[in-house]
């Protein structure tokens, strides 16, 4: 049983678009979201995270949306670049207990020139 | 940034031996995780651990498996013995708490049981 679930499970844009990558949740117990980057051989690196109290978090070209009434947000990487290129993972974390966090399966994003 | 680092990067051991999988953590960091990810699947959490202690573990944290970190030092994963099953890429991450931080990740031992 997925506690995080992401959409799709791998997805191709053409640089310069928008490319947007779903994820969704059941916990309740979620209150905050770090969107990770993993590249081939490298481990997973911090890209932008959000709180469940807000809806929008910015960071240059990353933006996540959250709603938390339908427990979904999504990640949007505008005018994506090749160097975009890699497996986008979603967590979160679990506010009950140690705080454990929790991943989605994974995105795996190509950018093409 | 601060680093995790995990060494070896790579091991291949014999199903039924002994392994140890080093960690060296950020030096200020007070928390610690292992993770499993088997190849193209998700990463999957295994334990966390924090002043000496393991707070929590997951189902596939076996009986096999434990977590320790002597003296401040490398924080270790041992399986003994190792099987078949337990071939996946382990990741080890820190963070200085357990609120509203990062969470820093190493790159990862591959272990490969044959």
């Amino acid at each position: 049983q997925q506690q995080v679930r992401q959409s799709p499970q791998s997805l191709t844009v053409w640089e310069g678009e928008t490319a947007i990558l779903n994820c969704s949740y059941e916990n309740s117990a979620f209150d905050y979201f770090p969107w990770y980057q993993q590249f081939p051989g490298e481990g997973p690196a911090l890209l932008i995270s959000i709180l469940s109290v807000s809806n929008k978090k910015e960071d240059g070209r990353f933006t996540i949306f959250f709603n938390k009434r339908e427990k979904k947000l999504s990640l949007h990487i505008a005018d994506s670049q090749p160097g975009d290129s890699a497996t986008y993972f979603c967590a979160a974390r679990d506010n009950t207990g140690n705080y454990k966090y929790v991943f989605g399966a994974g995105t795996r994003l190509k950018v093409i020139a | 940034g601060p680093k995790v680092l995990q060494i070896p990067s790579h091991q291949i051991i014999d199903m039924g031996q002994m392994v140890t999988l080093n960690c060296d953590p950020v030096s200020n960091h007070l928390y610690f995780y292992w993770y499993k990810q088997i190849l193209g699947q998700q990463m999957e959490f295994l334990v966390n651990f924090y002043n000496g202690k393991v707070m929590e573990k997951s189902k596939l944290f076996k009986d096999q498996f434990s977590v320790e970190r002597p003296d401040g030092s490398y924080f270790t994963l041992k399986i003994q013995p190792t099987a078949l099953e337990d071939s996946a890429v382990y990741f080890c991450a820190s963070s200085p708490d357990n609120a509203n931080t990062e969470v820093f990740f190493g790159k990862g031992t591959r272990l490969t049981v044959v």
